[in-house]
């Protein structure tokens, strides 16, 4: 099916364990984001990318890593899971239109369903 | 960096209006999205304001004042179904990143 999907959909872990989020979309979209969403603190960008190989830190980067071999998948890995991790996680993509810089009417950020992470 | 602030509840009556407000401080500033997030799903694009003024979708208004760091949106005709999460998200001038406000929830009653 066409569109941008996460899996799992809920995990949850221990503290010190290595975790993996996944994300596939099928737009071929040449960007694509993470965010973390917690209670007080809206969606915060976590890192993103803008073509294969080729990938930044956000606003929360920190104890998280991203990797973009092709560009439909955009795996999140958490090396050593902390409970302030505990969060649900959005991926989302987006094609700015050729030639443009900064955001414009057509650069719509598409989400994912999200995945539930609890950190025990 | 971006600074975005935006009530954090409101609450109306089926078929009335409610404005959502957000006021921003950034370094850089391209445009502004709106997104409506229903409880246990992702966000959803509602709206996009570049230029200052009002940008009508039916039953939901944008408006953007660049000089004042202001927007609003404006939902007439409340449904229940319009009970969400709303996200205001700026746009810096050089890069594709989103900053998000922390959300208002709105709550659509009877």
């Amino acid at each position: 099916d066409a569109g941008i999907t996460q899996s799992p959909r809920y995990k949850i872990t221990e503290t010190g364990r290595q975790v993996t989020l996944m994300c596939h979309q099928t737009w071929s979209h040449s960007y694509m984001f993470w965010y973390r969403q917690d209670l007080g603190h809206g969606l915060r960008l976590i890192y993103y990318s803008a073509a294969a190989d080729i990938t930044d830190k956000g606003e929360v980067p920190d104890g998280y890593v991203v990797s973009r071999s092709k560009t439909e998948n955009f795996p999140l890995t958490l090396e050593s899971a902390t409970r302030s991790q505990t969060s649900v996680y959005f991926c989302a993509s987006s094609e700015p239109p050729a030639g443009t810089t900064g955001t414009s009417p057509t650069d719509t950020q598409y989400f994912g369903p999200g995945t539930r992470l609890t950190v025990l | 960096g971006q600074n975005i602030d935006q009530p954090t509840e409101m609450t109306a009556t089926e078929g009335a209006i409610v404005q959502i407000n957000c006021t921003y401080q950034t370094s850089g500033f391209n445009g502004l999205f709106w997104y409506q997030q229903h409880a246990g799903e992702a966000p959803t694009f509602l709206s996009y304001n570049v230029l200052d003024g009002l940008e009508e979708k039916g039953r939901f208004s944008s408006f953007l004042s660049r000089s004042k760091g202001y927007s609003y949106l404006l939902l007439k005709e409340l449904q229940m179904k319009d009970s969400a999460s709303y996200l205001c998200a700026v746009g810096p001038l050089d890069d594709y990143k989103l900053s998000f406000g922390a959300g208002t929830t709105v709550t659509v009653r009877a």
